[in-house]
């Protein structure tokens, strides 16, 4: 059964600052990784999808890597924004349909 | 693109009663929705895997006979919590799997609906 570790589990800096978010998981062998975004009460917003046959995807500020098989990934997020304060989850997408969520990454940008 | 609905956002029901949640592709079809769940402070867990004509994949621990899905076309999927139970109260989150382009198997997630049972 796949298990999804996010560390750091929570997270608050000064805006500006560029940060490390990383997920590890247990099954190496996985289809792809998404990376998501959860504001409060609200549903997830898809950030970043990682083929298992790529080492890295980006988008905007948003950069992440996949280390299949150490069973890592981190999302790096370049001069954050007070908007990008939010839970940030990773899901692996192993052999069934449906993905593996982490507890996420709880994120607060400071003004 | 690539938007994905639920309908409603949130419901507060008394135990023991049915509630209906409806999980729409907006703008495209999908063979496979699937239904997830979360509690307060705690991950998500995938509840089932619904295939667009053919009966759900539940994952273990979760009764087939008290959530049932429904995916009669390729744009909709239903899930009932029956006879409701105050345990039942959580975030129900549903995602569509987009099939087409170089977003293959990548997963877009409603905005969740909030189910309160008193």
């Amino acid at each position: 059964k796949q298990e999804v570790t996010q560390i750091p589990a929570a997270l608050s800096v000064p805006e500006g600052e560029n940060l490390v978010l990383n997920c590890s998981f247990t099954d190496s062998a996985i289809y792809n990784l998404q990376w998501f975004r959860q504001d409060p009460g609200k549903g997830l917003t898809s950030l970043l999808l990682i083929q298992s046959s790529q080492r890295e995807q980006t988008s905007g500020r948003l950069n992440a890597s996949l280390d299949k098989s150490s069973g890592r990934s981190t999302l790096y997020i370049a001069a954050s924004q007070p908007g990008d304060s939010a839970t940030y989850l990773c899901a692996p997408r192993g052999g069934a349909d449906g993905l593996t969520f982490g507890k996420g990454t709880h994120l607060i940008i400071q003004p | 693109g690539a938007v994905v609905s639920q309908h409603p956002s949130w419901v507060i029901c008394k135990s023991g009663t049915s509630v209906k949640i409806e999980c729409r592709s907006l703008d495209f079809q999908a063979t496979t929705m699937f239904w997830y769940r979360q509690f307060p402070k705690k991950s998500l867990m995938l509840m089932a895997t619904s295939n667009e004509g053919s009966k759900a994949t539940y994952e273990q621990g979760v009764e087939k006979d008290k959530f049932l899905i429904n995916h009669a076309s390729l744009t909709l999927s239903t899930l009932t919590v029956t006879s409701a139970h105050p345990e039942d109260s959580s975030f129900y989150i549903c995602s569509a799997r987009l099939l087409a382009g170089s977003s293959y198997n990548e997963q877009f997630f409603g905005p969740g609906t909030r189910l309160t049972v008193l």
